[in-house]
């Protein structure tokens, strides 16, 4: 079946420093994929997404590309603020669409000023 | 639009009493979801619908009904609370077509003593 497997956290940077949280995937065909980011006591909110192989997601400084290849779907920013910090979620999506979206455990992210 | 909204924001349960979680969108979505979130846990889906009058079983149904007799209302129901369903409750909603994104509520925090 689908999964999605992200890297463990917590993670703790200092601001400015460069963020990467991986993400790889199992799924047949080409999946939809999504990186979700909750911020302490709200719901998930939509960061990015990609639905197909090269494309990249990008928003409020954060990057990822959907690489078919090595299917992974790496989460990027180049220098991150403290108010980035939060707890991110990889996902994918079935090609057809009509099942739950399959989620990662989530990755804590702590930024440090 | 409001989006997705869950009522109560907050509820502490007797062991044995039994509530009603209400999650209601307003964007026309097919596709409701229940999940729970538990500490290091990441999201565990409950119960999903793919269109008014249907319910599905997701990863961790045990404990747990729910209904949807109206497109834009998924109520979840716990007849006899337990602690172990201590845990923050999230609804979210999707379109029938597309790419699945996910549109989520702000949570209840369910405390069973």
């Amino acid at each position: 079946g689908n999964s999605v497997t992200q890297m463990e956290g917590p993670v703790t940077l200092s601001e400015e420093a460069f963020l990467t949280i991986n993400c790889t995937y199992t799924a047949t065909g080409y999946p939809s994929l999504f990186w979700y980011v909750q911020y302490p006591g709200e719901g998930l909110q939509l960061l990015l997404k990609a639905t197909k192989a090269d494309d990249k997601g990008s928003n409020k400084g954060f990057e990822a590309t959907y690489r078919k290849e090595t299917t992974s779907f790496h989460l990027e920013k180049g220098s991150v603020q403290v108010s980035d910090s939060a707890v991110y979620f990889c996902a994918l999506s079935d090609i057809a669409g009509n099942t739950p979206l399959v989620f990662g455990k989530g990755t804590r992210l702590s930024v440090i000023a | 639009n409001a989006g997705v909204t869950q009522t109560p924001k907050f509820r502490v349960l007797k062991t044995g009493q039994s509530m009603t979680l209400l999650c209601a969108q307003d964007m026309n979505h097919e596709y409701m979801y229940w999940y729970r979130q538990d500490p290091g846990m990441g999201l565990r889906l409950i119960h999903y619908s793919v269109g008014e009058g249907t319910t599905a079983k997701g990863e961790v149904p045990d404990g747990y009904n729910v209904s949807r007799l109206k497109k834009q209302n998924f109520l979840l129901g716990l007849e006899s609370a337990a602690p172990s369903q201590t845990s923050v409750y999230f609804c979210a909603s999707s379109r029938l077509a597309g790419d699945n994104e996910q549109y989520f509520g702000p949570g209840t925090r369910l405390t069973v003593t």
